[in-house]
């Protein structure tokens, strides 16, 4: 197993432009979570997701959503992009939901906004 | 609200020497505390959590409620200790997880 897998690896945008960030989670495992880590610090959390539905929401604005398959990957779909949502996003899976479960992340997708 | 503190940005210790990483946290019910790392060019990945004091690489970590603190230890550093570290702080009945911004621990040989 490749372990979790995100695409693409990079990305540039220009600002008002929207994109769409792919997430495949170890096989089995039916939670994904996403994470938006700024340069200089940790990640911070945005969304998860388990058996398709949302579970849990960080303190990010409206135009940021996301939604889970039923083969459990992911998409993180960011709206009218912001120079400040340049970022790397992380992806990350683990087998259920609850807290006890490790979570294990992806290399993550460098965008970038101009 | 929650909160998860690491003072030090950027740690060197040299080899063979202990190593502290501070983690403070703030919350107010019971939290579960975990360590994180990442080595240059991998994924972030698990080191350990506080529910299963064990020991990894050689690292402990124990919950102080009293003082709310997770502090990572080791008694002699190596230098495939190099890495960033990051505290996260989660609770029963979630899997979202809160992590601190992390210390660059630098072991000099």
């Amino acid at each position: 197993d490749a372990g979790v897998t995100q695409s693409p690896t990079h990305l540039i945008k220009t600002r008002g432009q929207h994109v769409t960030l792919r997430c495949s989670p170890i096989s089995g495992h039916k939670s994904v979570s996403w994470y938006q880590q700024v340069l200089g610090q940790g990640p911070q959390f945005i969304f998860q997701y388990y058996e398709k539905e949302e579970r849990g929401r960080g303190n990010f604005p409206d135009r940021f959503s996301a939604r889970q398959f039923p083969n459990y990957s992911s998409e993180l779909n960011v709206n009218a992009l912001l120079l400040g949502d340049s970022a790397l996003y992380l992806c990350a899976s683990s087998l259920e939901w609850e807290s006890h479960n490790e979570q294990f992340f992806g290399p993550g997708t460098r965008l970038t906004v101009l | 609200a929650q909160r998860v503190t690491q003072p030090e940005k950027l740690l060197s210790v040299f080899k063979g020497a202990p190593v502290e990483l501070k983690c403070n946290y703030s919350y107010s019910g019971s939290p579960e505390l975990f360590w994180y790392v990442q080595y240059s060019r991998q994924r972030l990945q698990l080191l350990l959590r506080h529910i299963s004091r064990e020991s990894i690489k050689g690292f402990t970590a124990d919950l102080n409620k009293g003082e709310t603190s997770f502090h990572l230890k080791k008694p002699f550093a190596q230098e495939e200790d190099s890495a960033m570290y990051y505290c996260a702080l989660s609770w029963t009945g979630a899997n979202n997880l809160f992590f601190g911004t992390g210390t660059r621990l630098t072991v000099i040989p």
